[in-house]
């Protein structure tokens, strides 16, 4: 593995149904975060951690929780899936580097479409 | 609420030409600047950033101004190829030591260049 795996590629999911979308990196960095992407929005963040055991909103966090119990994994999880949830999501993991300065790295992505 | 809006939302450039986004934020207190190039089916991958200590920054045909005072940064690439289509994505953040790298993203912009 080398940065950061998104499981599973893609999803089509009925509305009601719980789903996890799992991420994990290898790079050892301390913050991850969920983001989801759509057309005309860009993306938009859903949740955020700063290091293993904390957790935060981002600007869209309402139907998805996370947990974040080591490093290196960060899963997203929808309990009741509605239709508004059908979106590209984008795990993403930084740390500081020499300068200071966080590089967001993201992953592959998973579509999910939610009917 | 928007806080960095990105026009334009589509750009067609000639090879050869010169493409520009432009990105226009609202919080002050943003200090860190990144564009984002994504490819289709992938994710998002730092392209070039900077931070409003100074008006210009470079790396070969990539180019970002910034203008503090009108609170606007825009992106020029240089000669531009066929190989840059893609989506770019302008970022604002929070960069100091005690923030999480939190990026508030444009709305993104999809750039063809034509042969």
């Amino acid at each position: 593995i080398a940065g950061i795996t998104q499981a599973p590629t893609s999803q089509i999911l009925a509305a009601g149904r719980r789903m996890t979308l799992r991420c994990t990196q290898d790079m050892r960095h301390n913050a991850m975060y969920w983001y989801r992407q759509d057309l005309g929005l860009g993306l938009r963040l859903i949740h955020y951690s700063n290091t293993a055991g904390t957790t935060g909103k981002g600007e869209v966090p309402d139907g998805y929780s996370v947990s974040r119990a080591n490093t290196d994994d960060f899963p997203l999880t929808l309990a009741s899936a509605v239709p508004s949830q059908t979106s590209v999501y984008f795990c993403a993991s930084s740390d500081r580097t020499s300068g200071g300065v966080r590089v967001q790295f993201f992953g592959p992505g998973t579509r999910l479409t939610v009917l | 609420q928007q806080q960095v809006k990105q026009s334009p939302q589509s750009l067609i450039v000639q090879k050869g030409g010169i493409s520009i986004i432009n990105c226009a934020y609202e919080n002050t207190a943003f200090d860190y600047f990144p564009w984002y190039q994504q490819f289709p089916g992938k994710g998002p991958a730092l392209l070039i950033a900077i931070r409003p200590d100074v008006s210009e920054k470079k790396e070969g045909r990539f180019t970002i101004s910034f203008n503090k005072s009108a609170k606007q940064f825009s992106l020029h690439i240089m000669d531009s190829q066929p190989g840059d289509s893609a989506t770019y994505f302008c970022a604002a953040s929070l960069y100091g030591s005690g923030n999480t790298g939190k990026l508030i993203f444009g709305q993104g912009t999809t750039l063809q260049v034509k042969p």
